[in-house]
């Protein structure tokens, strides 16, 4: 069975302060992964995924995401936080390989920014 | 507006009453999902339709729940008599085969 545990329920970062959101994900074999985000009163909205191309996963908004097989690791990264990445942050596996078809999703970040 | 629209967007009901959402996805999108999210939690997912089949259902859809796609296009999904337990987002997503899922605003629903 498929799942995924972030590691940190709050973050809180100084805007302009690199981001990082922590993701290990648990798979029988090779899984397609996932980051989306949730803003208030919004949809979920996907930042990037991985699909067993590249191992670096460049994203919407500056975000990026590593796929460690090793580590059965998918950190989500941003170099310099803006004010307006404040916002819930989840860490989605999916059971079909290289598709999207019923995502298992972490419990989420959520990411505060603070001037 | 092109995206996937749930309404209501709220619903207050008291314990043991019925509700009903409705979802309409993005035009052509073969796929439709419902997910539930609870307070503090990710989503977990319910169930899902292609075209008008419904093709799983999760066991956290006990009787009380039933989803319908009649035509394909709008689903609704329909919790009877409520629990306070009932309480949460409902999310629902739509796609085209399995490209990426498009997600609405969600119905909150707050049973009292």
């Amino acid at each position: 069975a498929q799942s995924v545990t972030q590691l940190d329920s709050h973050v809180s970062v100084s805007e302009g302060t690199p981001v990082l959101l922590r993701c290990n994900y648990s798979s029988s074999y090779s899984p397609s992964l996932f980051w989306y985000v949730q803003h208030p009163n919004k949809g979920l909205q996907l930042l990037l995924k991985y699909t067993s191309a590249a191992t670096l996963v460049k994203g919407i908004n500056g975000f990026e995401a590593e796929f460690k097989k090793s580590e059965t690791s998918f950190h989500l990264t941003k170099p310099s936080a803006h004010m307006s990445d404040a916002a819930e942050y989840f860490c989605v596996v999916s059971p079909l390989s290289g598709g999207y078809n019923k995502l298992i999703f972490g419990a989420g970040t959520r990411l505060a920014v603070h001037p | 507006d092109t995206g996937v629209s749930q309404n209501p967007r709220h619903k207050i009901t008291k314990r043991g009453q019925n509700v009903t959402f409705r979802c309409d996805p993005i035009s052509e999108h073969n796929r439709l999902y419902w997910y539930r999210q609870t307070l503090g939690q990710g989503p977990e997912f319910l169930t899902y339709f292609q075209n008008e089949a419904q093709l799983e259902k999760s066991r956290l859809l006990s009787d009380r729940f039933s989803a319908e796609r009649p035509k394909g296009s709008f689903s609704t999904l329909e919790i009877q008599r409520t629990e306070q337990g009932d309480s949460a987002m409902y999310l629902c997503a739509s796609t085209r085969d399995t490209g990426e899922l498009f997600f609405g605003e969600g119905s909150r629903l707050t049973v009292l």
